[in-house]
């Protein structure tokens, strides 16, 4: 596609449900970021991917937080047994290549858990 | 990275030029420095980088001091669509992650 595509635009889950989050990068782009933006806060980094291997997880906030890239391409994040303060706006981002230079950034996963 | 600080907030008048300060005094010499915006409910956009020289293209300007201690990025006749949320970020050009901070909270008023 044209840009960078995530899904579902909006999910509301129950407090101990497991979610997925999908991003689908724009083709060619080898790098690929997640971030996490809660109500009136700013950007949070999760974790970046250079192809499918990830060398920077620092971000994730628990082990109940982990992201796979497969192919180079497409991207999950799976947060198991959500909590509250796992409500946020969940951004992905790609870039042509590892030097970050221009990031393009999805409209988001808005996530609320009730 | 080096720590970058802006003002939380400014106000610019339609059809002026906005001017967005950013000071980074902790910078190395080749840490480039970022801007991005978010306006409301959107993704973040890319605005402009540069390491040393000015820079312009089609959507600002980045004006870096000769001691690369801060940069200002221009906006020449700022737009209400222009209303956003300013990051100065800055980076070295290796592979990873932006930082971004709190930025600059910018209302260009009618």
């Amino acid at each position: 596609g044209a840009g960078v595509s995530q899904s579902p635009s909006n999910k509301v889950t129950e407090k101990g449900k497991d979610v997925e989050l999908r991003c689908d990068p724009i083709s060619g782009h080898t790098a690929l970021y997640w971030y996490r933006q809660s109500l009136g806060q700013g950007l949070e980094f999760l974790i970046y991917f250079q192809g499918n291997s990830a060398p920077d997880k620092s971000g994730l906030p628990s082990d109940r937080f982990s992201a796979e890239r497969t192919g180079g391409s497409v991207s999950t994040l799976t947060i198991q047994r959500t909590q509250q303060e796992d409500s946020a706006v969940y951004l992905c981002a790609s870039s042509l290549g590892p030097v970050p230079g221009e990031l393009f950034f999805g409209e988001g996963s808005r996530l609320t858990v009730l | 990275d080096a720590k970058t600080t802006q003002p939380p907030s400014m106000d610019c008048a339609e059809g002026r030029a906005a001017n967005l300060p950013c000071n980074h005094s902790t910078i190395s010499g080749n840490e480039y420095v970022y801007w991005y915006r978010q306006i409301h409910s959107q993704g973040p956009q890319y605005i402009i980088h540069g390491l040393k020289n000015n820079e312009t293209n089609e959507m600002a300007s980045l004006i870096i001091t000769e001691d690369r201690k801060s940069s200002t990025l221009i906006l020449p006749h700022a737009t209400l669509r222009d209303t956003a949320v300013y990051y100065c970020i800055g980076h070295y050009n290796q592979g990873g992650k932006l930082i971004f901070g709190q930025g600059t909270e910018l209302s260009v008023k009618p």
